[in-house]
């Protein structure tokens, strides 16, 4: 079954130092992987996602990922850290080979704090 | 375009009584996926309603069901509550599930006392 590993269940960061989010998928076949966004109290919102067309991923809010297939990693990074990035971040994946497994299998996020 | 709205947004029950949620996807969306939010356990997947058929489902008892209508709106339903379930139920939809982007409502907060 795919798995989803976050290195670091909470990350501190000072305001306009580079973000860092760590992400390991395991699967032998390269997944669909998402990043998803979750401030106090509300739904999941999504940042990027990744479908094999480029392994540098733009998303909104200044974030980017990038897809590494030796490494099996898909870690999220933003240069500058602004306040309101503080929130909880879930890496997320749904396996290419499809069928009854399209489901997505979330890691258990890691909670970011921004410090002015 | 509206998003996804879940209603209620907060539900107080107690111990052995039962819950429906309800869920209204992006318009146009037919699919209809729920999923559980705990401090413990994490994000979890419930289970996927296509077309109003239950394409996929997670590993949970048999107290946790749900429906999805001609309309995709979709209700899901837990009997004999316990303590355990109290959880953030967040429902997401997608235009035909599958690898699709899956987009979030704000979530529905259980708490069983």
């Amino acid at each position: 079954a795919q798995s989803v590993t976050q290195l670091g269940s909470h990350v501190s960061v000072s305001e306009g130092a580079l973000v860092l989010l760590r992400c390991n998928y395991s699967s032998s076949v390269p997944p669909y992987l998402f990043w998803y966004v979750q401030y106090p109290n509300q739904g999941l919102q999504l940042l990027l996602k990744y479908t094999s067309a480029a392994t540098l991923v733009k998303g909104i809010n200044g974030f980017e990922a990038e897809f590494k297939k030796s490494e099996t990693s898909f870690h999220l990074t933003k240069p500058s850290a602004h306040m309101s990035d503080a929130a909880e971040y879930f890496c997320a994946v749904i396996p290419s080979g499809g069928g009854s497994n399209y489901k997505l299998t979330f890691g258990k996020g890691t909670l970011l704090t921004v410090n002015p | 375009k509206a998003g996804v709205t879940q209603t209620p947004r907060y539900l107080i029950k107690t111990r052995g009584q039962q819950v429906t949620l309800s869920c209204s996807p992006i318009s146009g969306h037919r699919s209809v996926s729920w999923y559980q939010q705990t401090p413990g356990q994490g994000l979890q997947f419930l289970f996927e309603y296509f077309s109003e058929t239950q394409r996929n489902k997670g590993n949970f008892p048999g107290r946790f069901s749900g429906r999805q209508f001609s309309n995709s709106r979709s209700e899901m339903n837990v009997s004999t509550l316990e303590l355990g379930d109290s959880a953030l139920y967040l429902c997401a939809s997608s235009a035909a599930g599958g690898a699709d982007t899956q987009y979030f409502g704000p979530g529905t907060r259980l708490t069983v006392l």
